[in-house]
């Protein structure tokens, strides 16, 4: 059975502290993603990342960054989280992208106070 | 850029009623369209996708969606509504990134309710 884990479902965090959420994929996907979801606004893609080391910009990357050290392994960082980045943050990894099949995470919901 | 527009935040049906969630796409050359489920507090699921070939497409638990050129839609249907079904449901569109690279956009989201 296929599975993306994210570290945490839920966080709180305080304004200027820096987050890590971290995102595991057991089916060995080169592709991986960040998206955030808001009500009303469905998902945005944050990052993007298409083999180790490898990242690109997705359409909302201000005030976040990424790492991908290994295949199975995208972070998503908050430098210095900020109340506008309170959110539920999915992680999503895909073998083709052109079938669109991707395979979420169940979601953190992060709070910044 | 290709896009995808839910016009119904949400859709009320009676368990055993036919239902239909609406999308309607925009996209330049030949669209590559998806629906994905998301039942409360989980990620999102996929149900279906169109490529090309046969303008109905069929999925999981039941779920087909229509593809209708002319009218540029890919509306989601089931014959009978459960109400296990109610969960919020996203279109989306594949769509090319600066560099080439190919992402996948989705709708706002359509929150299915089906009332026993």
């Amino acid at each position: 059975d296929v599975k993306v884990t994210q570290s945490s479902r839920y966080l709180v965090k305080r304004t200027g502290e820096k987050v890590f959420l971290e995102c595991v994929q057991d089916m060995d996907h080169e592709n991986m993603f960040w998206y955030r979801q808001d009500p009303g606004l469905g998902l945005r893609l944050i990052y993007f990342s298409y083999d180790v080391k490898m990242k690109e910009k997705g359409d909302i990357p201000e005030g976040y960054s990424v790492s991908r050290e290994k295949k199975e392994r995208f972070s998503l960082i908050l430098e210095s989280a900020s109340t506008n980045q309170t959110s539920m943050y999915l992680c999503a990894s895909g073998v083709n992208i052109a079938v669109g099949e991707l395979f979420f995470g169940e979601g953190s919901r992060l709070t910044v106070l | 850029a290709q896009s995808v527009a839910q016009p119904e935040d949400q859709v009320n049906v009676a368990e055993g009623n036919p239902l239909t969630v609406k999308c309607t796409y925009s996209v330049s050359g030949n669209p590559y369209l998806f629906w994905y489920v998301q039942y409360p507090n989980r990620g999102l699921q996929f149900l279906l996708k169109y490529i090309t070939g046969d303008n109905l497409v069929k999925g999981s638990y039941g779920f087909e969606a229509e593809f209708n050129k002319s009218q540029t839609s890919f509306h989601l249907k089931k014959p009978s509504a459960l109400v296990s079904d109610s969960a919020l449901y996203f279109c989306a569109v594949r769509d090319m990134m600066t560099g080439g690279y190919q992402k996948v956009t989705f709708g706002t989201g359509t929150k299915l309710q089906v009332i026993p």
